[in-house]
């Protein structure tokens, strides 16, 4: 159980272009999703939390109107990364969990994207 | 300032011997914490979670400690397998409602050794 299915898994676009990454969970309603943001070698950092049907909530330093995230239902959010540059080129991963705030997050397998 | 640290970036054990990896944090606001296991290409899976309220749980052979006193965690395999083979992360959260987040570590990574 709890399968969290993220796609595309790899991305090359031209710069300039807007790239959509979806988050869906298979088995189980995530009330919150969270997307993440790995460079090398370094953690994950979290870009923003999203709860169903509310905005989401973003971390100091991310652009709000440069990834934006749509948690419309309770299997799936969307990261759309707009007008991409080489410099948003990273591994994109998101994660959902369950109901209660102490319930696991799950992820998915992450998304490389690469801007030309 | 990283809240969570692991400081061993690499661990090679022998297959059948127990592994340990440590994590560190510094925030005493911190009341739960989690191990994840990531293979390359691809997302982290969730191993193994404690609460503040206890200072050991198990899951099979996978055991965390944590010491709040000292603010260390661990997490020990026994016994290890090649296919334990991967990065180990500890990450740790505090109450925030449904906004509670994970602050992660570096990571360990771990190579049991046939």
């Amino acid at each position: 159980g709890a399968v969290v299915s993220q796609h595309p898994s790899r991305v090359i676009c031209k710069s300039g272009t807007s790239v959509k990454i979806e988050c869906r969970s298979l088995d189980f309603q995530a009330t919150t999703m969270f997307w993440y943001r790995q460079f090398p070698k370094q953690s994950l950092m979290l870009m923003a939390t999203s709860n169903e049907g509310s905005k989401a909530t973003y971390e100091q330093g991310v652009e709000k109107d440069k990834f934006l995230i749509n948690h419309a239902s309770l299997t799936l959010s969307t990261l759309t990364v707009t007008s991409a540059h080489p410099e948003d080129s990273s591994f994109y991963i998101c994660s959902a969990r369950a109901g209660h705030s102490n319930q696991p997050q799950h992820f998915g397998d992450g998304t490389r994207l690469s801007i030309l | 300032d990283q809240q969570v640290k692991q400081n061993s970036p690499s661990l090679s054990v022998q297959e059948g011997r127990i592994s340990i990896l440590n994590c560190d944090y510094t925030n005493s606001m911190f009341d739960y914490f989690l191990w994840y296991k990531k293979y390359p290409a691809e997302g982290p899976t969730f191993l193994i979670s404690i609460s503040s309220i206890k200072d050991k749980n198990e899951d099979g052979r996978f055991t965390v400690f944590l010491n709040k006193s000292a603010k260390h965690l661990s997490l020990h395999i026994v016994p290890s397998q090649p296919g334990d083979s991967a990065v180990y992360f500890c990450a740790a959260s505090a109450e925030a409602g449904n906004n509670r987040k994970l602050i992660w570590g570096l990571g360990t990574s771990l190579a049991v050794n046939p």
